[in-house]
């Protein structure tokens, strides 16, 4: 059973690029959430796609944007990069409950390491 | 809003030693409670859940349990290994309705066990 894969492992950018990396949720899961992760610090929530629709989003500036696309994988795109993008960007999956919202048991992704120089 | 305390690190002890890691929580209505690990280089992987309170999550020799009243979910291992030594995460999930899961996570802690 494959569990949640991202690409690239690493990445370096400079300052006013931008960026795209991809998610694959684990087999059988609908809904995608990403989180960015300063060193030293506990992850901090992005936003969550479900039905390929964005259904809620963190504190994050309109830089940060994502997709998702009918197969369930997604995108997380960072325009304009600044030096304090710098994290580990991580993906997780769940599986819709049977009320219609999201279980909540979310399975990570290794992570991608951005790096902006 | 919710947020998630959990005590600070390096935590070191030796192999086969008690672990207490402590997590407290703020939250509007019922969260559900994790605990998740970190080994080095690697993205973070489940160790343990509660939904409700009174509830104990428990894997691989660790426990928690959900304290409604004392707002907490420590983490706890009678014997540790020193193949335990990896950040430790306490996150919350609010559920307001159960429109989305975000977890809300604490800042980690670190745990360093020596043989």
């Amino acid at each position: 059973d494959a569990g949640v894969t991202q690409s690239p492992t690493h990445l370096i950018k400079t300052r006013g690029q931008q960026v795209t990396l991809r998610c694959s949720p684990k087999s059988g899961h609908d809904t995608v959430s990403w989180y960015q992760q300063a060193l030293g610090q506990g992850p901090q929530f992005i936003f969550q796609y479900y039905e390929e629709e964005e259904r809620q989003r963190g504190n994050f500036p309109d830089r940060f944007s994502g997709h998702q696309f009918p197969n369930y994988s997604s995108e997380l795109n960072v325009n304009a990069l600044l030096l304090g993008d710098s994290a580990l960007y991580l993906c997780a999956s769940s599986l819709v409950g049977t009320s219609g919202g999201p279980t909540d048991t979310q399975y990570f992704g290794p992570g991608t390491r951005l790096t902006v120089l | 809003g919710d947020s998630v305390t959990q005590m600070e690190g390096p935590v070191t002890l030796s192999e086969e030693a008690f672990l207490t890691i402590n997590c407290t929580y703020t939250a509007t209505g019922y969260p559900s409670l994790f605990w998740y690990v970190q080994y080095p280089g690697e993205g973070l992987q489940l160790l343990l859940k509660a939904t409700k309170a009174d509830d104990k999550g428990s894997n691989k020799g660790f426990e928690a349990t959900y304290r409604k009243e004392t707002t907490s979910f420590h983490l706890e291992k009678g014997s540790v290994q020193v193949s335990d030594s990896a950040v430790y995460f306490c996150a919350l999930s609010p559920n307001y309705g159960g429109a989305t899961n975000k977890l809300i996570f604490g800042t980690g802690t670190l745990l360093a066990v020596q043989p």
